[in-house]
């Protein structure tokens, strides 16, 4: 069964560092997600992505975070500076169409980042 | 704005008994509703999605239910098991929206 697969599966950083967090979709999906889940907290929605472009993002995405896909296959979520509160779980998930009652968000296992 | 909450946040109970979890949601303009296991430290693995024109939804010993214009949601499982032991959540998607909303999730402890 296609499944989302995220890399790292953990990363531990400086604080101030850069980190890019790699999510692989599944295939024949064009709408992609990146969440986080501080540890003990929900999970919360950072940002959506369709055709090339971010279609939604929450006021957690601000200007130090981006995402891209680089080629027919990654989706990539950057951290420019990464702060000791960026420490988290973070989820990238997909879907093939983004509204309709049958719509389900596929997620990947996540990649936990650790801020030092 | 959605919130979505579950109650309770942690329940033990023996294995062998059938348990409900509740969620319930403040805005009843969704397209639907999914159910998620979370084992520690590990990712989402969704259980099941209940559309906004259903009622139910079942799968093996798990249903699920919804009752949209009540804002409320309940995971049935059957015949407990210590396998079953993790964190539930509950998450809905609103008209409007690409974004799922999570619950802040249910612990759950089956006793062996």
């Amino acid at each position: 069964e296609p499944e989302v697969t995220q890399t790292p599966s953990h990363q531990v950083t400086q604080m101030g560092q850069e980190v890019i967090l790699r999510c692989v979709p599944i295939s024949n999906h064009l709408y992609f997600y990146w969440y986080r889940q501080i540890l003990g907290q929900k999970v919360e929605f950072l940002v959506s992505f369709y055709n090339n472009e971010i279609s939604e993002k929450s006021e957690i995405f601000d200007d130090q975070f981006s995402v891209e896909r680089p080629d027919g296959s990654n989706f990539t979520l950057k951290i420019r500076s990464t702060k000791l509160e960026d420490s988290a779980m973070y989820f990238c998930a997909s879907t093939e169409r983004v509204r309709g009652p049958s719509y389900e968000q596929y997620f990947g296992p996540g990649t936990r980042l650790t801020v030092t | 704005k959605q919130e979505v909450t579950q109650i309770p946040a942690a329940l033990s109970v023996p294995e062998g008994e059938n348990l409900v979890l509740n969620c319930s949601f403040t805005d009843s303009a969704i397209y639907n509703l999914q159910w998620f296991r979370q084992d520690p430290g590990k990712g989402l693995t969704s259980l099941l999605l209940i559309q906004s024109s259903q009622r139910e939804q079942t799968s093996g010993r798990l249903n699920a239910s919804l009752d949209k214009s009540s804002g409320r949601s309940t995971l049935y499982i059957a015949a407990s098991q210590p396998g079953d032991s993790a964190t539930y959540l509950c998450a809905v998607l609103n008209f409007g929206n690409e974004k799922l909303t999570f619950g802040t999730g249910t612990r759950l402890t089956i006793i062996p």
